[in-house]
């Protein structure tokens, strides 16, 4: 089993559109919690810390579930600017070595 | 202020090659991490530094390859004899490492490394 594990998509909606990733982590022992945002052929980019009360920000909203080893990624409202791949990152448990998932594709459409 | 910087932006090698990759962390930053990332694929970790510490290499696939950091600032990935399955995008990050895990890293632009 990878140690984190998304959906790579994509995910293709509409403008306006309400989408939800997920991301799987193994290590139970994980601590700090992440979602990057990396554009095609761009460097990845910090989009929201996961705090384990859950925290939003804007038309993003992030929930961690420690019993189930998930995080989550909400997305209200979607603009065709939020076309990207949403990297779930975790850390901890062990290691300073923070652990990407493959990252999962989203695509808004006009 | 100044954001991580990475040189090349681009570079092209021929097989059997050595090749020099350039990191310009955040100053202050003590943390440093290097990536790989092939075409469609996730980010790979090779090698993380830490302050003065010794440097966790585990993620280096191979001897060919190798990366200093000099005064706790500045890091060099150097691939000796290149080969073909080295063509990937290799980035650098940097983080301030204040306290715990929870801490954010900055990516340069990465390096484009394309080996004919």
């Amino acid at each position: 089993r990878k140690e984190v594990e998304q959906d790579p998509g994509p995910f293709n909606v509409p403008e306006g559109a309400t989408v939800a990733f997920n991301c799987t982590y193994s290590n139970s022992a994980s601590q700090s919690f992440f979602w990057y945002r990396q554009d095609c052929r761009k460097e990845p980019k910090l989009l929201m810390s996961v705090y384990s009360s859950g925290n939003e920000d804007g038309r993003f909203t992030a929930q961690l579930n420690r019993a189930s080893q998930y995080i989550s990624l909400l997305i209200r409202d979607s603009k065709l600017s939020d076309s990207a791949t949403y990297l779930c990152v975790v850390n901890g448990g062990g290691s300073y070595i923070p652990t990407f998932g493959r990252g999962t594709s989203l695509i808004v459409h006009p | 202020g100044a954001g991580v910087s990475q040189s090349p932006s681009n570079k092209v090698t021929e097989k059997g090659k050595d090749v020099e990759l350039r990191c310009d962390p955040i100053s202050g930053h003590t943390a440093l991490y290097w990536y790989r990332q092939s075409l469609g694929q996730g980010l790979e970790f090779l090698i993380y530094f830490q302050g003065n510490s010794a440097p966790d290499k585990s993620g280096l696939p191979s001897d060919r390859f190798s990366a200093e950091r000099t005064g706790g600032s500045v890091s060099t990935l150097t691939i000796q004899r290149t080969q073909q399955e080295d063509s990937a995008v290799y980035l650098c990050a940097s983080s301030p490492r204040t306290s715990g895990n929870q801490e954010t890293q900055y990516f340069g632009p990465g390096t484009r490394l394309l080996v004919l």
